[in-house]
Parts: structure tokens; C-alpha cells; sequence
């Protein structure tokens, strides 16, 4: 079975300081891994993927999120929060290794940045 | 032009009323999904179709009927409305079923 877990609630950050969004998965295959994030009453907006290769993912807005396989993890960072960052952010996972195996989402963390 | 649309955004009813939620993509996707978000904001998948082929159906209750007309839409009706159904729900499509999901904006129901 696949499930992925984000142990943090919610994340504060000043404006400008970096941030982390932790995020860590359980599968029994090969994963893909998934960012996405939620502004108010919108749909969930994809920020960026890990199927293969680098372990170092960039995606959209500045964020990157690096796989680390032997933690099990794949963490959301970026180096300078902006306010407009401010939103949920959703980790999923799917287990590669099996076809009927779908995209399981995380229970979201808040970001907060203040100005 | 909306990726994916989903209508109504907002629907209030009556415990017991039947209600539809209709979604459709113009990006050529060949999949398409329901997910469930709760007040606590948990995303839970509901249904999966390929191709209008049912290929996820967690456990949901009867009263939760997808109907997939062609590749393009997927429709959910909901029998005999409780409270619990109270939700926010999300369509989403993808091509295959491993790659980038695209959402709708969501359709708030609020059970009376």
C-alpha cells in the first residue's frame, strides 16, 4: 500500500527567509512524486514532478523539492519565501510499480509567510 | 478557455434531494477523477475514468454514481444527499493515469 504523509500542520516564515515544506511517502515500488498547491477557494495547481533522473527537482514560482530516497522524502524548498507564497501546499505520491495504483495526496500544510 | 470546468461552483439542497456536479476538459486528457476535500481540507480520491472506462472506484457510498458520456466528461450524482456530503468537490483530469493532474476550480456543496 502507498501513503505519504506531511508532518507539519502549518509552516511560518518571514518574508525572504527560506522555507522547507516536509513531506515523506511510503511504497513498494519506485514512486512519482508530486507538489501541489491551493489558493482559497481554487482548484489545486500543479508546482512540480519526480519521476526520474536528478534528484533535484525545479518547478514553477521558484520552488524545487529534492528526492531523497534512502529517507523516503521529498521535500518542498525555496530559498526566498515571498508573501504571495502564502497558500496549502499538497504532497502526493504514486506507486509506480503497480497499474491500478492511484495519486494519493497528503493532508496539506498551510504556508504562511509575514511581510 | 478553462482547462477543466466544473459546474455548479456552489450548491446548497435538502437532506434527501438527488444532485448533479458536471465536469468537463478540452485538453485532450484521456482520464478523469472525483476527488472528495472535507472541511479539514483532506483530498480524497473518489473515482478514476480512462477512456470512459471506470478504473478507480474507492469506497464510496451507492448513492455516488459517475457517468463518463465520453473522454471528455465526467458527471456525479449523488442519491439521497446526507450531511456528510458537505463538501468541496474536485474533477481533475490527466493523459495516462501517472502523469500532471489539472483541476477544476471545485463545487462546494453544503448539505442542509
Amino acid at each position: 500500500a502507498q501513503s505519504v504523509a506531511q508532518p507539519e500542520d502549518q509552516v511560518n516564515v518571514a518574508e525572504g527567509n527560506p522555507l522547507t515544506v516536509k513531506c515523506t511517502y511510503s511504497v513498494s515500488g519506485n514512486p512519482y512524486l508530486f507538489w501541489y498547491v491551493q489558493y482559497p477557494n481554487r482548484g489545486l495547481q500543479f508546482l512540480l514532478k519526480y519521476i526520474t533522473g536528478d534528484n533535484l527537482v525545479k518547478g514553477s514560482y521558484g520552488f524545487e523539492a529534492e528526492f531523497n530516497k534512502s529517507q523516503t522524502s521529498f521535500h518542498l524548498k525555496k530559498p526566498s519565501a515571498l508573501v504571495s507564497d502564502s497558500a496549502l501546499y499538497f504532497c502526493a505520491v504514486r506507486d509506480i510499480s503497480s497499474s491500478a495504483s492511484k495519486i494519493i495526496f497528503g493532508s496539506g500544510t498551510r504556508l504562511s509567510i509575514r511581510p | 478557455d478553462t482547462a477543466v470546468s466544473q459546474t455548479p461552483k456552489y450548491l446548497v439542497t435538502q437532506m434527501g434531494n438527488d444532485k448533479s456536479i458536471k465536469c468537463e476538459q478540452n485538453l485532450g486528457h484521456d482520464t478523469m477523477y472525483w476527488y472528495k476535500q472535507d472541511s479539514k481540507k483532506f483530498l480524497k480520491i473518489m473515482f478514476s475514468y480512462n477512456n470512459k472506462e471506470l478504473i478507480i472506484n474507492e469506497t464510496v457510498p451507492n448513492r455516488f454514481s459517475p457517468k463518463s458520456p465520453d473522454k471528455a466528461h465526467l458527471n456525479l450524482h449523488i442519491n439521497s444527499l446526507e450531511l456528510g456530503d458537505s463538501a468541496v468537490y474536485f474533477c481533475a483530469s490527466s493523459l495516462g493515469g501517472a502523469n500532471v493532474l489539472t483541476f477544476g476550480a471545485g463545487s462546494r456543496l453544503t448539505v442542509l
